[in-house]
């Protein structure tokens, strides 16, 4: 079956800080990498996303790389902030109906 | 405006009884989930729906029955709940796969079974 790990599954920052968390995946046919970010006690939201025909997309503070030899992505925060304080998974998919998501990050950005 | 809601948010029930949790979603799309997030975070998929058909049932047992009227609603009823059942339930929705995989969460509904 399709694995797909995070690492790391903890990570602690100081305000200002960049973060790094990787997604690995095993399904070759995945075409769709998205990162969703949960804050406590809400639903996970897509936060940013890229498709397999691109290598890296930005969007302000945060940022995709992919790197689809390898199979990883990973999400990229800088100037981390209080509030970027969270979970965040991966989710890659493949153009079907079932989606796994990583096993989770969980960020915490100390003041 | 709420893009995919869920009732009720919080569920306290007994070992053994019956549940139901609906799931509505106003954009439109084509595709609905249920997920369930256990404890330590990890989010698993449980049903696909796609315009209200089943597409993926993830080997969940089959006291989880899930049911799709229209395709802008998925509902989940539990029958015998066990203390195993007890997390949160997140409904989703998305255009196609082929199309765009974008998914948008409910609220979640977190269940807790004594």
């Amino acid at each position: 079956g399709e694995n797909v790990e995070q690492h790391p599954s903890t990570l602690s920052v100081q305000e200002g800080d960049s973060a790094v968390i990787k997604c690995t995946y095993s399904d070759s046919a995945s075409n769709y990498f998205p990162w969703y970010k949960q804050e406590l006690g809400k639903r996970p939201q897509l936060i940013i996303d890229i498709r397999s025909n691109v290598g890296e997309k930005k969007d302000q503070r945060i940022a995709v790389t992919l790197n689809k030899t390898a199979k990883h992505f990973s999400l990229h925060i800088t100037e981390t902030q209080p509030e970027d304080s969270a979970v965040y998974f991966c989710a890659p998919g493949s153009g079907t109906y079932k989606y796994i998501f990583g096993t989770g990050t969980r960020l915490k950005v100390l003041a | 405006d709420t893009a995919v809601s869920q009732t009720p948010k919080y569920l306290v029930t007994q070992m053994g009884n019956d549940k139901s949790i609906k799931c509505e979603q106003n954009l439109g799309h084509d595709t609905m989930y249920w997920y369930k997030q256990d404890s330590k975070k990890f989010l698993k998929i449980m049903f696909s729906y796609n315009n209200k058909e089943l597409i993926i049932n993830e080997t969940v047992p089959n006291r989880f029955s899930p049911k799709s009227p229209d395709k802008a609603h998925l509902n989940l009823h539990i029958n015998s709940l066990e203390l195993g059942d007890s997390a949160v339930y997140f409904c989703a929705s998305s255009q196609r796969p082929s199309e765009k995989e974008t998914q948008y969460f409910g609220p979640g509904t977190r269940l807790l079974v004594l």
